[in-house]
């Protein structure tokens, strides 16, 4: 069975730093992409990053480029996402996604939430 | 950038009635990126449909997609209660803003 475990959100102030983590289980990790896509509050999804099998090639959503790290432990079928300098626009449950190709995402983690406020 | 409208905002049907979602695209899209989402409250959205028409795994038939260029249609045949959810189109790393499906 597929499973997706996000772990690390919660509270952070403006201008912090949080770093989520996504476990993979039940598919060989290395053979897929892996997406990171958030959802504020009320609101519809945000595709946010995604990264290549071997981490070789990163893409990012423009509202986090250069803010934002993903990264990804074949040996630890892990996937991260480094966040700094949090906004309050960051604030969303952020999900991690396997992507079955052509970003299609088949499968997805529970999500995580993720407050920025003072 | 490509924008993706989908529409109506809310559609309001009885099961066992038909529902018809559409999704308009800014420009003319690769259609192999081309996916429909559902989600209910509280969970996280499910791959319905991916490359406009294929079903993913598990999907019933009553689901079915169309589409090319810059108009793609969701089709959900005889609602069944577990189908009234909010609905996404997705092109490559673009979402629409939803359709809300909900029981009349």
């Amino acid at each position: 069975e597929v499973q997706l475990v996000e772990s690390g959100g919660g509270l952070v102030q403006p201008g912090g730093s949080l770093r989520l983590s996504c476990v993979a289980s039940g598919f060989p990790f290395s053979g897929f992409w892996m997406n990171w896509v958030r959802q504020a509050p009320g609101k519809g999804l945000e595709w946010v990053a995604n990264i290549k099998e071997d981490g070789s090639v990163k893409n990012y959503g423009e509202s986090v480029k250069g803010r934002f790290t993903v990264s990804r432990d074949n040996a630890k079928k892990s996937v991260y996402l480094q966040m700094r300098s949090l906004r309050a626009e960051d604030t969303a449950l952020y999900y991690c996604a396997r992507n079955r190709g052509f970003e299609a995402l088949d499968y997805w983690g529970q999500g995580n939430l993720v407050t920025v406020s003072s | 950038e490509i924008v993706l409208t989908q529409s109506p905002g809310t559609l309001s049907l009885s099961p066992g009635e038909s529902a018809t979602l559409s999704c308009r695209a800014s420009q003319t899209v690769d259609t192999r990126y081309f996916a429909w989402y559902q989600q209910k409250p509280g969970q996280a959205p499910r791959l319905l449909i991916y490359d406009v028409s294929s079903r993913a795994s598990g999907i019933p038939d009553r689901f079915s997609g169309s589409g090319s260029g810059t108009d793609f249609t969701l089709t959900i045949n005889r609602l069944e209660p577990e189908d009234f959810a909010v609905y996404y189109c997705q092109q490559s790393v673009t979402f629409g803003q939803g359709t809300t499906v909900e029981i009349k």
